[in-house]
């Protein structure tokens, strides 16, 4: 199957810095990608999606301007979590839609960066 | 609005046991797509199974297979002599097709322990 892969892995910042997190699909081109947050033993909530070369698609109830999402290219993009706050700590989850045409319409999940805010 | 139910939160289990994971969904849409993602403990989602609603086949790979009930809304899964490394958390998602339908609805996960 396709791969995408997260950088980093895990983070822990104080309270008040910016995280960056970076989201790459290594063997397809992604128009779209998909952000999500996951909190202990909970499901996964959409937060965004992005389109390459245009402005992010939010949620209801995610702030855009705390959660800076960029898609600059087909393979690449980025959360940017500004100011974070301890309560931003969450698994942060991105997935990248690798459409080649039916039937590989499929979204494929990066690992996971876990943040923690002190 | 679309919704996915999962109403088992936790199941547990004896090696070599059979189980199925239920999952029932609801949509306005005629036509869209099911998937089954699988969770270990270490977080990453690994895709498992994605099932356009026109292609009621059911499915099977391996020990895993998949019933596809329109007429209920229901999308099973059956892990057959299941092993400890079945142990993880599974969701059920549901999405429409195109556009901004594409988003992805999940269910709230079972968590399934298979015990030696």
């Amino acid at each position: 199957g396709a791969v995408v892969s997260q950088h980093p892995s895990w983070v822990i910042c104080k309270s008040g810095t910016s995280v960056k997190i970076e989201c790459r699909s290594l063997d397809f081109q992604a128009t779209t990608m998909f952000w999500y947050r996951q909190f202990p033993k909970q499901s996964l909530m959409l937060m965004a999606t992005s389109n390459e070369g245009s402005k992010a698609t939010y949620e209801q109830g995610v702030e855009k301007d705390k959660f800076l999402i960029n898609h600059a290219s087909l393979t690449l993009s980025t959360l940017t979590v500004t100011s974070a706050h301890p309560e931003d700590s969450s698994f942060y989850i991105c997935s990248a839609r690798d459409y080649r045409g039916r039937p590989t319409d499929t979204q494929y999940f990066g690992p996971g960066t876990r943040l923690t805010v002190l | 609005a679309q919704k996915v139910t999962q109403a088992q939160t936790e199941i547990s289990v004896v090696e070599k046991e059979d189980v199925t994971l239920d999952c029932v969904y609801e949509t306005r849409d005629t036509t869209y797509y099911l998937f089954w993602y699988k969770q270990p403990p270490s977080g990453e989602l690994v895709f498992l199974i994605r099932r356009n609603s026109f292609d009621e086949q059911n499915e099977i790979s391996g020990r895993y297979s998949w019933n596809f009930q329109k007429s209920t809304s229901s999308f099973n899964f059956t892990i057959t002599a299941s092993q400890v490394v079945d142990s993880a958390v599974y969701f059920c998602a549901l999405s429409g097709l195109g556009g901004s339908n594409y988003k992805l609805t999940f269910g709230k996960g079972t968590l399934l322990t298979v015990n030696p």
